[in-house]
């Protein structure tokens, strides 16, 4: 069975401090996929990244990075300079290729309020 | 393009009242998914469908059934509502098959919020 924790549940920042998501997993197969997902005030689920288990390059995209490490099964998120439209939900989910049509388990989610 | 529409947006109901929740996806998506999202639980999978025609239990079927009516619709029925099921229900698609299955990304609805009274 295949397992997403996000141990935060609510974290609080002022406007421009850095913000560290943590997303650790736990599967059985070695091929697998990682996502996050934003949930802002409005409800709806954003897209954004995906990376898959035989990618462990981490990647910085704008004001966001993440960090992949195989071998502690985490997932992380940072969030840099953040901003108060950062406010949001943001989801860590995990998809094994053995389901095939991305049956995505998702953690429960950090709930991020930046603070002007 | 209009990606995944669901409705109604928002429904309240009186316990053992039934009602479905319509979901249609016009980007030509093989799958598609009902997800419910309910407070510190995150999203949980309550049924999908990998192609027109078949139906399969996610991780909280119970109380559910689905229809997949054609390609672009997935519809979602309580027959009979308990408070329980009040949540936000979320629909979603994707094309699975370009690449591997598992690494497609899903797209979701806007979500419908439901109480069960």
């Amino acid at each position: 069975a295949q397992k997403v924790t996000q141990a935060q549940t609510e974290i609080s920042v002022v406007e421009k401090e850095d913000v560290t998501l943590d997303c650790v997993y736990e599967t059985r197969d070695t091929t697998y996929y990682l996502f996050w997902y934003k949930q802002p005030p409005s409800g709806e689920l954003v897209f954004l990244i995906r990376r898959n288990s035989f990618d462990e390059q981490n990647e910085i995209s704008g004001r966001y990075s993440w960090n992949f490490q195989k071998s502690t099964s985490s997932f992380n998120f940072t969030i840099t300079a953040s901003q108060v439209v950062d406010s949001a939900v943001y989801f860590c989910a995990l998809s094994e290729e053995w389901y095939g049509n991305n049956r995505l388990a998702f953690g429960k989610g950090n709930q991020v309020v930046v603070i002007p | 393009n209009a990606g995944v529409t669901q409705t109604p947006k928002f429904q309240v109901l009186k316990t053992g009242q039934s009602m479905t929740l319509q979901c249609a996806q016009d980007m030509n998506h093989n799958s598609m998914y009902w997800y419910r999202q309910d407070p510190g639980m995150g999203l949980r999978l309550i049924y999908y469908s990998a192609s027109e025609g078949t139906t399969d239990k996610g991780e909280v079927p119970n109380g559910y059934n689905v229809s997949r009516l054609n390609k672009r619709e997935f519809s979602l029925r309580l027959e009979s509502a308990a408070p329980s099921q009040t949540s936000v229900y979320f629909c979603a698609s994707n094309l699975p098959g370009q690449g591997a299955p598992g690494a497609n990304v899903l797209t979701f609805g806007a979500g419908s919020r439901l109480t069960v009274l």
